[in-house]
């Protein structure tokens, strides 16, 4: 049982490249979500979903998309990468509401540098 | 104010000894809290859920105080392998949301 996958697990990019984070859950989980660490903040949620074909904004989405295609998998886009995106990116995936003392699942992360 | 404050410490104890961890919350409707382990540059894993009429879990003990919105988590017996940042965590339970606390640093010291 995988549980949470990402990949990449580490990126460099330059000023002004996109690229796409996946994130890939094997649990049957509704909910999924990303996150940015960055260190003295802790974790900041970007976009989250509640099921396929769904997303919604969270703490800091700007400069960001996400994709909802399947249900076990979130897609993280930058579209035009900025330095201040340089961060490390969690997924994370749940139970739906209904079980409210369910808690999240992380993948590993992604160690995202932009020149 | 954070929604989620904790005290960032570090915190510096030797073996065996016990360490209490505070976390306040902004949100008086807040329905689940947790507190997860972080090590360094890896993913949070869940430590425990935290209920109402507290739980412990081994030298793990967590206690929720809805009226003053602050949760605890206290561990005796330090271990060196206790090293780690603590994370408190409470769902808005709004599209399951979890909203972070900054982290807790705590190190064991031999």
């Amino acid at each position: 049982n995988a549980g949470v996958t990402q990949t990449p697990k580490f990126r460099v990019l330059k000023t002004g490249q996109s690229m796409t984070l996946l994130c890939a859950q094997d649990m049957n989980h509704e909910y999924m979500y990303w996150y940015r660490q960055d260190p003295g903040m802790g974790l900041r949620l970007i976009h989250y979903s509640v099921g396929e074909g769904t997303t919604a904004k969270g703490e800091v989405p700007d400069g960001y998309n996400v994709s909802r295609l399947k249900k076990q998998n979130f897609l993280l886009g930058l579209e035009s990468a900025a330095p201040s995106q340089t961060s490390v990116y969690f997924c994370a995936s749940s139970y739906p509401r209904a079980q409210p003392q369910q808690p999240q699942h992380f993948g590993d992360g992604t160690r995202l540098s932009i020149l | 104010r954070k929604e989620v404050e904790q005290d960032p410490g570090p915190f510096n104890v030797p073996e065996g000894a016990t360490v209490a961890f505070n976390c306040t919350y902004s949100n008086s409707a807040s329905q689940s809290f947790f507190w997860y382990r972080q090590d360094c540059r890896k993913e949070p894993k869940l430590l425990m859920s935290v209920y109402s009429s507290g739980n412990e879990d081994g030298r793990f003990t967590a206690q929720l105080n809805r009226a003053s919105q602050y949760i605890s988590l206290l561990i005796r017996d330090s271990k060196l392998s206790d090293s780690a940042t603590y994370l408190c965590v409470v769902n808005y339970n709004q599209g399951g949301k979890l909203i972070f606390g900054q982290g807790t640093e705590l190190s064991v010291k031999p």
